[in-house]
Formats: structure tokens, C-alpha cells, sequence
């Protein structure tokens, strides 16, 4: 069965303080992993898709990672603005998207 | 929201009462997709559509049904409304250029509360 788990549940940081989260994932054939941003109140906004291990792609101060059984999302130097939960979804077989819970990113000035 | 709205944006309704949320989009994309979101987990589908009248049943789809009679509109109906189904609802559109890599894109959601 395709699953995601994204940890930790929730992470608070200082202004400047770097961390990753993580999405640990079991696929058959994966096809492509993807992380959105959340905000609240909102739908979740596209930040990546990721297709095979040692890609990455970045985006201002977010860099996403792929291994064969996880990704990373880096979080550089990060602002307030940054604060939102982050969401992890794979696509396998099946074509469907299968959503990890999320991490709750809270970035403190 | 890439071209996506949804309507209404919030409803308040009775048990045992029919519901119809509307999903429109204008970026003509083929595959379009009914999820919810609870507390504990992670979107979840509840339907989706990869044309006009072509529908497929997602992880949790008791108690719903779903059309699209148009490209841009796709229709999520409760039969009878139940305490379970309160819930924020999203829908997602993806492009059908290449199916096999496609992102989802979200509209802003429904937020949904069966008394």
C-alpha cells in the first residue's frame, strides 16, 4: 500500500534558524513526489515535483531533495513569511496522489 | 489559484439534507479532482474526472457522487448530508499534457458544517 509519512508534525523557528522536513514515502513504481505549501484557510499551492533519486529543485530559500525512500525540504535562513504547513504527496501506479499529514512550520522573529 | 473557484466557499447545513458543491475552472484542463481535508489526515480523494462524463471513484467515496456535463465545471453532491462529512473541501484541476508527471493544482476551498 502507498504511504507518506512527513515529520516532524510541527516545527517552530527562529528567524535565520535552517532545518529540513521530512517526507519518507513506500511507493510501487514512484512516478513523481511533490511538496505544496499551505496556508491556512487555503488551498494547498504546487512548490515541486521531484521524478528520481538525486534530483533536486529549488526555489528561493527552499530546496526539495529525492532518495529512493525519502525527501528532504530544506528550509534556508528562513522568514516569518515562510511559515505554513508543508505537504508531501506521491504519485505511483495507481496515477493518484497519495498526501503525507504535513509539518506545520512556525518561523518566529 | 490557477483559474480555479469554488462555490460556495462555506455552507452550514442540516443532517439528511442534499449538498452540491461547484467546482469551475477556466485553464481547460482534463483531469479535475474532488479531496477532502481533516484534521489527522492527509488529503484525501474523494472523486475525480478525466473528461466530460468520465468519472472514477477516489479512496473515500461512500456517500458521494460526482458530474461534469462541462470541461470547466465539476459537481460534488452529498445525497443526505451526515455529521461525518463536515469537512473542508478542495478541488484540483491537472493538466493532461502528460498524465503520467502532472501536478494538481488547488482551488480554495470549501468549508463544509453538517449540524
Amino acid at each position: 500500500e502507498d504511504q507518506v509519512t512527513q515529520s516532524p508534525e510541527a516545527l517552530r523557528l527562529q528567524e535565520g534558524e535552517s532545518s529540513s522536513l521530512n517526507c519518507s514515502y513506500t511507493v510501487s513504481g514512484l512516478r513523481g513526489l511533490f511538496w505544496y505549501r499551505q496556508d491556512p484557510g487555503k488551498g494547498p499551492e504546487f512548490l515541486f515535483t521531484l521524478y528520481s533519486a538525486g534530483e533536486e529543485k529549488e526555489k528561493e530559500r527552499l530546496k526539495a531533495t529525492l532518495t529512493k525512500k525519502e525527501s528532504f525540504l530544506h528550509i534556508t535562513a528562513p522568514k516569518p513569511e515562510d511559515s505554513a504547513t508543508y505537504l508531501c504527496a506521491v504519485q505511483g501506479g495507481t496515477d493518484k496522489l497519495i498526501f503525507g499529514t504535513g509539518t506545520r512550520l512556525q518561523v518566529f522573529p | 489559484d490557477a483559474g480555479i473557484t469554488q462555490s460556495p466557499r462555506h455552507k452550514v447545513t442540516e443532517t439528511g439534507t442534499p449538498v452540491t458543491l461547484r467546482c469551475h475552472q477556466t485553464e481547460n484542463h482534463r483531469y479535475m479532482y474532488w479531496y477532502r481535508q481533516d484534521p489527522g489526515h492527509g488529503l484525501r480523494l474523494i472523486h475525480y474526472s478525466y473528461g466530460v462524463k468520465d468519472t472514477d471513484k477516489g479512496e473515500v467515496s461512500d456517500g458521494y457522487s460526482v458530474s461534469r456535463s462541462k470541461t470547466e465545471d465539476f459537481l460534488l453532491t452529498l445525497e443526505s448530508a451526515t455529521s461525518s462529512q463536515t469537512s473542508v473541501y478542495f478541488c484540483a484541476i491537472s493538466d493532461d499534457r502528460d498524465p503520467a508527471y502532472y501536478e494538481q493544482y488547488f482551488g480554495p476551498g470549501t468549508r463544509l458544517t453538517v449540524t
